[in-house]
């Protein structure tokens, strides 16, 4: 089984400075690691992926995320932000396995982003 | 390109109708999944359809089925609903390649928002 838990419902912080949304995932084999953002009354929108290579990835916006296999995150980052950022996120994780295609992705109950002036 | 669209935008059903739901698949995909999004939740994995078969099913009961037509797009079928089928309901596309072990990045819809009364 693949779950994926974001320990904040909500971040603060101020327009200038550097952002990091908190995700940490389970899965039984290699993860293929993703975020994506919601706008209200909008579906969600792809912000950058993981599956193999350089740990740190980087994605639309500015926004990057690190992956850590030892503690099994992939916090999402960005080094200034901005109001416009303020939206939900949602960090998801998908197995990469040999044995299936099947493209179950599992999300997190997402984070809040409040970027205030 | 053209985009996810799901049509209806909004719907609202009375306990034990059914409910169809529609889906066009952003163009160059061949792969279609449903979640559901309760409020305040992320989104859950209902299925995955790929070459006209469901593959892959999240923990939902029979009376959520589906289909994928040869032009990639779907539809979601709820029978008898039920008070807690009402939620938000995103059709994602992606592309399946026959040499990669996984697809690609979701693209998401804006959802149709069903309200069961």
């Amino acid at each position: 089984a693949q779950s994926v838990a974001q320990p904040e419902d909500q971040v603060n912080v101020a327009e200038g400075n550097p952002l990091t949304v908190k995700c940490t995932y389970s899965v039984s084999g290699n993860p293929y690691l993703f975020w994506y953002v919601q706008y209200p009354n909008r579906g969600l929108q792809f912000l950058l992926k993981y599956i193999t290579g350089d740990n740190l990835v980087k994605g639309s916006y500015g926004f990057e995320a690190e992956f850590n296999k030892s503690q099994t995150s992939f916090h999402l980052k960005k080094p200034s932000a901005l109001v416009s950022d303020s939206a939900l996120y949602f960090c998801a994780v998908r197995e990469v396995s040999s044995n299936t295609n099947a493209g179950k992705s599992t999300f997190g109950d997402g984070t809040t982003l409040t970027v205030k002036p | 390109e053209t985009g996810v669209t799901q049509s209806p935008t909004h719907l609202i059903k009375t306990r034990g109708q059914q409910v169809t739901l529609r889906c066009s698949s952003q163009s160059g995909h061949n792969t279609v999944s449903w979640y559901q999004q309760a409020l305040g939740q992320g989104p859950q994995f209902i299925f995955q359809y790929y070459r006209e078969e469901e593959n892959g099913r999240g923990n939902f009961p029979p009376r959520f089925s589906g289909l994928q037509f040869p032009n990639y797009s779907s539809e979601l079928n709820v029978n008898a609903l039920e008070l807690d089928d009402s939620a938000l309901y995103l059709c994602a596309s992606s592309l399946r390649e026959r040499t990669s072990r996984v697809d690609s990045p979701l693209h998401f819809g804006n959802g149709t928002r069903l309200t069961v009364t």
